[in-house]
């Protein structure tokens, strides 16, 4: 079963402007991770925020979390063609399974 | 460092045929996990290995069974194969120490089912 759902499902923005997609989950949580999957491929792990964190920041990545809500958000500032991809929060990993959400369809149209 | 692998990048078969789908771990990595990735779907978990012997399932049936071996390379597979096992098939490796929250993905594997 998926850990949650992501929204929007599909986002198509303009290649400079910001793109912003959020996460639900439903369990108590540990961390909260955000991937990457270009083409229906293997998956790039993108940051990884703690339950003890509020927000946190790498390169054009900006993730937060909301505990009480159980909720996250990432931000891609400045957005690329190349940030062309599927996007998924997860949460779990290490040695213990990683649960998935929905994912959001990001395109950027140069 | 080499980076996770996985045998063959495509793959067809036919309904009631079996498939086996191979993975081989990062450098250092002890643990294995498979996930199945249907289309349009986030990734779900199959099961993980460690040490050799099977350490968590999720709700998949019997007929998906896994090996890993000795260098912690790991095999996953389907027998009786069903038309919706079509999907990509990741793996995922890990070391088993606590030291990282991640898991490493490999390009996958896509299966497809006729």
């Amino acid at each position: 079963s998926q850990q949650g759902e992501e929204d929007p499902q599909a986002l198509s923005i303009q290649e400079g402007e910001n793109a912003t997609m959020n996460c639900s989950y439903k369990t108590s949580i540990n961390n909260l991770q955000w991937y990457r999957q270009n083409s229906g491929r293997g998956l790039v792990h993108l940051i990884l925020i703690r339950s003890n964190e509020r927000e946190k920041h790498s390169g054009r990545l900006r993730v937060t979390l909301d505990t009480s809500k159980k909720s996250s958000s990432l931000l891609i500032t400045a957005s690329r063609a190349a940030d062309t991809a599927s996007y998924f929060c997860a949460t779990g990993g290490g040695y213990q399974k990683v649960t998935f959400g929905t994912g959001t369809k990001l395109q950027v149209i140069p | 460092e080499t980076g996770v692998t996985q045998s063959p990048t495509h793959l067809i078969k036919t309904r009631g045929q079996q498939v086996t789908l191979r993975c081989s771990s990062q450098s250092g990595h002890n643990t294995v996990s498979w996930y199945q990735q249907a289309l349009g779907q986030g990734p779900q978990f199959i099961f993980q290995y460690y040490r050799e012997e099977e350490n968590g399932r999720g709700n998949f049936p019997p007929r998906f069974s896994g090996l890993q071996f000795p260098n912690y390379s790991s095999e996953l597979n389907v027998n009786a194969l069903e038309l919706d096992d079509s999907a990509l098939y990741l793996c995922a490796s890990s070391p088993r120490d606590g030291s990282t929250d991640t898991q490493y993905f490999g390009p996958g594997t896509r299966l497809t089912v006729l």
